[in-house]
């Protein structure tokens, strides 16, 4: 149980092009999801904390416009970057937190398998 | 603020060497602890963890021990595999503090050769 799926796996696109990305909880509800951005070799940048049904939260320095983040319901979340560049070009992981009790503990996050955007 | 601070890799092993990786935190409250294993092209699996101090989280043959007195949460494997080759990752999340957010440790690359 707890699985997290991201769609797409990989993609690419031109530069300018506005790419959406989606984490789904699978076999349970979500009440926060939370995106990360992972550079090579490198650790795990926190982008924003998305709950459902309210604005998300974005870490200091992440741009509010260019990604953009719905959770319009308790098993989906989606990430839009908008007018993609290259130095957009990255590992996008998401993490969901079920509703306490429900799946694993109140601060066990399950991690989706992470897209891979490659802007040219 | 909380943070992780784990061993600077990368660390290269034989097979069925013994590992450790050191993770320390800092954190306000009583946090969750984690340790993710990242294979390449992957997202993070979670490996083990641990919600309280002294807790012992173990899974596949690794090890780590909640230790409170000493902020540590260090990862050990007795006899390591050339398939355990990938990043590992300390993290802690904080209890109903921090909205939830997990604080990551760099990752440690570990290689284990034949």
């Amino acid at each position: 149980g707890a699985v997290v799926s991201q769609h797409p796996s990989r993609v690419i696109c031109k530069s300018g092009t506005s790419v959406k990305i989606e984490c789904r909880s699978l076999d349970f509800q979500a009440t926060t999801m939370f995106w990360y951005r992972q550079f090579p070799k490198k650790s795990l940048m926190l982008m924003a904390t998305s709950n459902e049904g309210s604005k998300a939260t974005y870490e200091q320095g992440v741009e509010k416009d260019k990604f953009l983040i719905n959770h319009a319901s308790l098993t989906l979340s989606t990430l839009t970057v908008t007018s993609a560049h290259p130095e957009d070009s990255s590992f996008y992981i998401c993490s969901a937190r079920s509703i306490p009790g429900l799946a694993g503990d109140d601060n066990e996050q399950f991690f989706g398998p992470g897209t891979r955007l490659t802007v040219l | 603020g909380n943070s992780v601070t784990q061993m600077e890799g990368p660390v290269t092993l034989s097979e069925e060497a013994f590992l450790t990786i050191n993770c320390t935190y800092t954190a306000t409250g009583y946090p969750s602890l984690f340790w993710y294993v990242q294979y390449p092209g992957e997202g993070l699996q979670l490996l083990l963890k641990a919600t309280k101090a002294d807790d012992k989280g173990s899974n596949k043959g690794f090890e780590a021990t909640y230790r409170k007195e000493t902020t540590s949460f260090h990862l050990e494997k007795g006899s390591v595999q050339v398939s355990d080759s990938a990043v590992y990752f300390c993290a802690l999340t904080g209890y109903n503090t921090n909205a939830g957010k997990s604080t990551f440790g760099d990752g440690t690359t570990l290689t284990v050769k034949p």
